[in-house]
């Protein structure tokens, strides 16, 4: 069974610098990854995509996630935040028909 | 313009009233589904649909029902509300195939009195 560890449940960090949101995954077989961002009051929207092609994923809003299948991690990194990353981030492994979602990661963005 | 929508956005309601959470999407998408996030909690899968009379039921246990006579609808009903319900329902929709992203709608928060 597919699963997924969000390693941080709240990470804040100053505008203008890097951010860092960790994720990694249990899958018996090559999965398909996804980070989604859900802002207040809002629906979750993709931010990116792994299905086994590139192991560097370019995503929206300057976001970016690197698949690495010998630590088992898809960690999404952005290098410079800003005030409207605020936001919380799910990371998802897909088991072929369902998605199985992360706890979440919340960042906090400091002006 | 190809979307997902929900209504009603916010629901407030009382003990034992039969609810119908609406879910409709204009992308021609096969698959949809239903998930149930509680506050600061990941979400759960609860119902999801893979076309027209076509309905399973997801992870996680849920009182609520869910019927596909349309491919672009996809409704969910509470027959008798609890304040065990309150929590916010996500809807979603992908197209056929596997691995396919999935669209989500921006969601249904309900609260029962």
């Amino acid at each position: 069974a597919q699963s997924v560890t969000q390693l941080d449940s709240h990470v804040s960090v100053s505008e203008g610098t890097p951010v860092l949101l960790r994720c990694n995954y249990s899958s018996s077989y090559s999965p398909s990854l996804f980070w989604y961002v859900q802002h207040p009051n809002k629906g979750l929207q993709l931010l990116l995509k792994y299905t086994s092609a590139a192991t560097l994923v370019k995503g929206i809003n300057g976001f970016e996630a690197e698949f690495k299948k010998s630590e088992t991690s898809f960690h999404l990194t952005k290098p410079s935040a800003h005030m409207s990353d605020a936001a919380e981030y799910f990371c998802v492994v897909s088991d072929g028909n369902k998605l199985v979602f992360g706890a979440g990661t919340i960042l906090r963005v400091k002006s | 313009e190809a979307d997902i929508y929900q209504t009603p956005r916010y629901l407030v309601i009382g003990t034992g009233k039969k609810i119908t959470l609406e879910c409709s999407q204009t992308m021609g998408h096969d698959k949809m589904y239903w998930y149930q996030q509680d506050p600061g909690m990941e979400l759960h899968l609860i119902h999801y649909s893979y076309g027209v009379n076509s309905t399973e039921k997801g992870d996680l246990s849920s009182e609520s029902t869910v019927s596909r006579i349309r491919t672009e609808h996809f409704p969910l009903t509470l027959e008798s509300a609890r304040p065990s319900h309150t929590s916010q329902y996500l809807c979603a929709s992908s197209d056929h195939g596997t691995q396919e992203t999935q669209y989500f709608g921006p969601g249904t928060r309900l609260l029962v009195l």
